[in-house]
């Protein structure tokens, strides 16, 4: 059972708008969520996070909204740029049952691509 | 630094043969993490280290896979026999601290296995 989903596989936007990527979780004991992105033939990289104690983290161009009554954030890129373009991961911590470091629970991803 | 390693990039063995895969953490990291990437299932993570003791292996798909750090700077997953169903990326990360969820997942560039 997927405790993180991206239920859209891909998007596709036009250079200069908004991108929203969603990600809806089922475990509430999660505390940290976090976005990576990751680009063909490399590891993801750690893009933005969020606590579970905030509504909204913004970075640039980059802002991550948590919905916590509905389990539900995304990811919001404005303006989108081609460069861009990859596959991004939603993640969720768990606390790990005998402490220390955070558990990562991904989604299986949603592909974004932004055209010229 | 350059980076978490892994080697190989790229795998391709036929069924029933043992392999094995490499990586080097960042120097300074107490944490290292093993991931399998696949269509279906996205990013699971299979095994984790800290200290170069396995601490959670319950992402461990079956006895065929295990997994070994024997020092600081090296650790391997080993699968055998191996199933084609095994093809996936296998990535490697590695995180400097305990319980501070900044101070993210560094991930590797991945090994690409192909069983036939």
């Amino acid at each position: 059972d997927q405790q993180v989903k991206q239920n859209s596989p891909s998007l596709s936007v036009q250079e200069g708008r908004i991108s929203i990527l969603n990600c809806d979780y089922t475990n509430s004991m999660f505390d940290y969520f976090l976005w990576y992105k990751k680009y063909p033939a490399e590891g993801p990289t750690f893009l933005i996070s969020i606590s579970s104690i905030k509504d909204k983290n913004e970075d640039g161009r980059f802002t991550v909204f948590l919905n916590k009554s509905a389990k539900h954030l995304s990811l919001h890129i404005v303006p989108s740029q081609p460069g861009d373009s990859a596959v991004y991961f939603c993640a969720a911590s768990v606390k790990f049952s005998q402490g220390g470091s955070e558990k990562l629970v991904f989604g299986k991803g949603t592909k974004l691509t932004v055209n010229p | 630094d350059a980076g978490v390693i892994q080697s190989p990039r790229h795998e391709v063995t036929e069924m029933g043969q043992e392999v094995t895969l490499r990586c080097k953490p960042i120097s300074g990291h107490d944490y290292l993490f093993w991931y399998r990437q696949t269509m279906m299932r996205g990013l699971e993570l299979l095994i984790y280290f800290n200290n170069n003791v396995p601490i959670d292996d319950s992402g461990m798909p079956e006895d065929r896979f295990s997994a070994k750090m024997p020092n600081a700077s090296f650790s391997t997953l080993k699968i055998q026999p191996s199933e084609p169903r095994d093809s996936a990326v296998y990535f490697c990360a590695s995180s400097p601290l305990a319980g501070i969820i900044e101070e993210t997942q560094y991930f590797g560039p991945g090994t690409r296995l192909l069983v036939l």
